[in-house]
């Protein structure tokens, strides 16, 4: 079985500051990882995934996450936040089987400052 | 068209209410999943349906009741909800059937069970 950990509830930054929202799974075989963004009133959108290959995927909106299997960890990043960025960021894992289910994190809130 | 229709938007309803969510994709999507959201929460999965059959219910209550029409349908019918099933009622779709691909949501139907 998989899990996922979103270690920060809310992370506030300054726009045009840079941002890591952190995620830590766990997890005893391999698996895919993937960030979703929920702007207020709406349905989670995909903002990138890894499934296998280059560590760094690049995704919307300018956001970016790193692989790293020795940490356990598929931390967001973003170098310049705008005010729209505004959102509930949710990391998700799920198994290589077909039949695995997507679990989510508990979410972080991120809030931007003018 | 690469969008999940669900309407309504907003419902609210008594407890001796029956009422239905619906949920509409046209990306010829082969797997449909109704989540309920509770506020500041993740996204929590009820049922799964692939290829038009019901293959996950998460020992959801029988006052909810899902139904698959066709492949490009997805019913939630509700009768005598309880004040704590008041939520955010997520659709959404992938595309091959495998629980572990990439979702697509709906914006929701919001519900207020009074």
């Amino acid at each position: 079985a998989q899990s996922v950990t979103q270690l920060d509830s809310q992370v506030p930054v300054f726009e045009e500051a840079p941002v890591e929202l952190r995620c830590n799974y766990s997890s005893s075989v391999s698996v895919y990882l993937f960030w979703y963004v929920q702007y207020p009133n709406q349905g989670l959108q995909l903002l990138l995934k890894y499934l296998s290959g280059s560590t760094l995927v690049k995704g919307i909106n300018g956001f970016e996450a790193e692989f790293n299997k020795s940490q356990t960890s598929f931390h967001l990043r973003k170098p310049s936040v705008h005010i729209s960025d505004t959102a509930e960021y949710f990391c998700a894992v799920s198994g290589y089987s077909s039949a695995s289910k997507i679990i989510f994190g508990s979410g972080t809130r991120l809030s931007i400052r003018p | 068209d690469t969008e999940v229709t669900q309407t309504p938007k907003h419902l609210v309803m008594g407890m001796t209410n029956k009422k239905s969510l619906k949920c509409e994709q046209h990306m010829g999507h082969r797997a449909m999943y109704w989540y309920k959201q509770k506020a500041k929460k993740p996204p929590e999965l009820m049922f799964v349906y692939s290829y038009e059959k019901l293959s996950i219910n998460e020992s959801v209550p029988s006052r909810f009741s899902p139904e698959c029409p066709n492949s490009s349908l997805l019913n939630l019918h509700l009768h005598a909800l309880q004040p704590e099933d008041s939520a955010l009622y997520l659709c959404a779709s992938s595309g091959q059937g495998a629980r572990n691909e990439k979702l697509f949501f709906g914006s929701g139907t919001q519900l207020s069970v009074l």
